[in-house]
């Protein structure tokens, strides 16, 4: 199994701004992944973090808003950008090992 | 559109009952996953159901899997308050094709056991 270390856990911020966050795995993974999780909600895919290169988004979410960045096989960030009160949620990192996924414990954001 | 729902949304249930959450996926998926989230917390996993006919059983939870009907089960034997949690089935239909690992999460089951 993986352990994935995700900072920050919590964070309140000011709508207009940007937040990053951190998703370290304790083992090379062959994929990772980023998701969003509204309160009360299901789990949706935001985009797969591609080792040295751009990250392959789902439908309904851009670069522009949400940069992903994974430069080596442990490490990714996401950034949620120019942020509005809609973008309160949870963000969960996910590594893929051979048989399934791990999750990293979320990022609580809340944009006021 | 690929959809995973699960039935119930929400299931309220006495100690010592037993009870089915039933997972149906709309498209073709040779595994099958259930995760547990408490509330606040990240995802566990709890089975990997890897092929048709799959089951497996953890203390008071069993999954099974059947992958010609698209469906998958987790069963709840003699219920006890720490089971009470939002339960997940997840399929990864990506891979069978592309080899990817992309998981499609079902939309989750609130459990509350009752004392």
């Amino acid at each position: 199994s993986a352990v994935i270390s995700q900072k920050p856990s919590r964070d309140i911020c000011q709508r207009g701004t940007s937040l990053t966050i951190q998703c370290q795995v304790d083992s090379q993974v062959t994929m990772m992944f980023w998701y969003r999780q509204q309160p009360g909600q299901s789990l949706t895919l935001i985009a797969t973090a591609n080792q040295g290169s751009e990250a392959t988004y789902e439908s309904g979410f851009v670069i522009d808003k949400f940069p992903i960045s994974r430069p080596n096989l442990t490490f990714s960030t996401l950034t949620v950008s120019n942020m509005s009160p809609e973008d309160s949620s949870i963000y969960l990192c996910s590594a893929t090992g051979y048989t399934e996924a791990f999750f990293g414990q979320g990022t609580r954001l809340t944009v006021v | 559109e690929l959809k995973v729902e699960q039935n119930p949304l929400f299931l309220s249930m006495q100690e010592g009952k037993n009870y089915t959450i039933y997972c149906n996926y709309s498209t073709t998926s040779d595994r099958l996953y259930w995760y547990r989230q408490d509330p606040g917390k990240s995802l566990e996993s709890l089975f990997v159901l890897l092929s048709n006919g799959a089951v497996k059983q953890e203390g008071r939870l069993m999954a099974s899997l059947d992958t010609k009907a698209r469906l998958s089960t987790l069963h709840i034997t003699a219920a006890v308050h720490d089971l009470s949690a939002t339960y997940f089935c997840a399929v990864d239909p990506a891979r069978t094709t592309s080899g990817t690992y992309k998981y499609i999460f079902g939309t989750g089951t609130r459990l509350k056991v009752l004392a």
